[in-house]
């Protein structure tokens, strides 16, 4: 069965640092690209940035760039959002989820995680 | 930077109705374009892509049709289990771009 499995609810202060992660199964890790979604409680989807497992190529949305670090390690299909210093405004759920690839270009996402619910609270 | 939108906002249907969303993007995306449904305490879910394909084993009802910058999602025959909450979503590899609408809700008359 191919799927994202997802490391589970973090409750952190603000200022502290935190790294989640996403483990891929069932399928071939190297040959999709990985995004991150983050939903805030209550809102829709926002996209917040991808990596290509097989050569670590990221690419950050405008909006999140210089926020987060995506990052990823192949050998034990497993991708990674962190955050160095944690704020308020971060609380909220963070999916991950694979891209397809249609004709070479990147295009919606098939497979979602079961999503990490991240609580930062002083 | 592209910006979706979708329409209506929420719309009340009783199940048995043909329902169609609505997305527009704020400049032509050719057909680069995805839907998903969002059920409450659920990951999204794929339902459409490039504009009118659909996922793997999503039922026949749903469809998707347009190009450039109007696109609509159809649910011919609304069931039980359709109510949710979809999104639109562009995608354009460079510059790196995967935008969501903000959501149709499709709620129960």
């Amino acid at each position: 069965e191919v799927q994202l499995v997802q490391s589970g609810a973090e409750v952190k202060k603000p200022g502290e640092f935190l790294k989640i992660s996403c483990q891929g199964s069932g399928y071939s890790f190297t040959t999709h690209w990985i995004a991150w979604v983050r939903q805030m409680p209550g809102k829709g989807l926002e996209w917040m940035g991808i990596i290509y497992p097989a050569d670590y190529e990221t690419r950050y949305s405008p909006s999140f760039a210089g926020q987060v670090t995506i990052s990823a390690d192949k050998f034990i299909n497993t991708a990674y959002l962190q955050w160095s210093r944690l704020k308020a405004s971060d609380t909220a759920k963070y999916y991950c989820a694979r891209h397809e690839t249609i004709s070479g270009v990147i295009s919606g996402m098939d497979v979602w995680g079961q999503g990490t619910t991240v609580t930062v609270a002083s | 930077e592209i910006v979706m939108t979708q329409s209506p906002a929420t719309l009340s249907v009783s199940p048995g109705e043909r329902v169609a969303l609505s997305c527009r993007a704020s400049q032509p995306v050719d057909t680069n374009l995805a839907w998903y449904q969002q059920k409450p305490g659920q990951a999204p879910r794929l339902l459409i892509s490039t504009a009118s394909t659909r996922a793997t084993g999503v039922p026949a009802r749903f469809s998707g049709s347009g190009s450039g910058t109007d696109f609509t999602l159809t649910i011919s025959s609304l069931q039980s289990e359709d109510f949710a909450v979809y999104y639109c979503q562009h995608y354009r590899d460079w510059p790196p771009s995967w935008t969501f609408g903000h959501g149709t809700k499709v709620e129960i008359k």
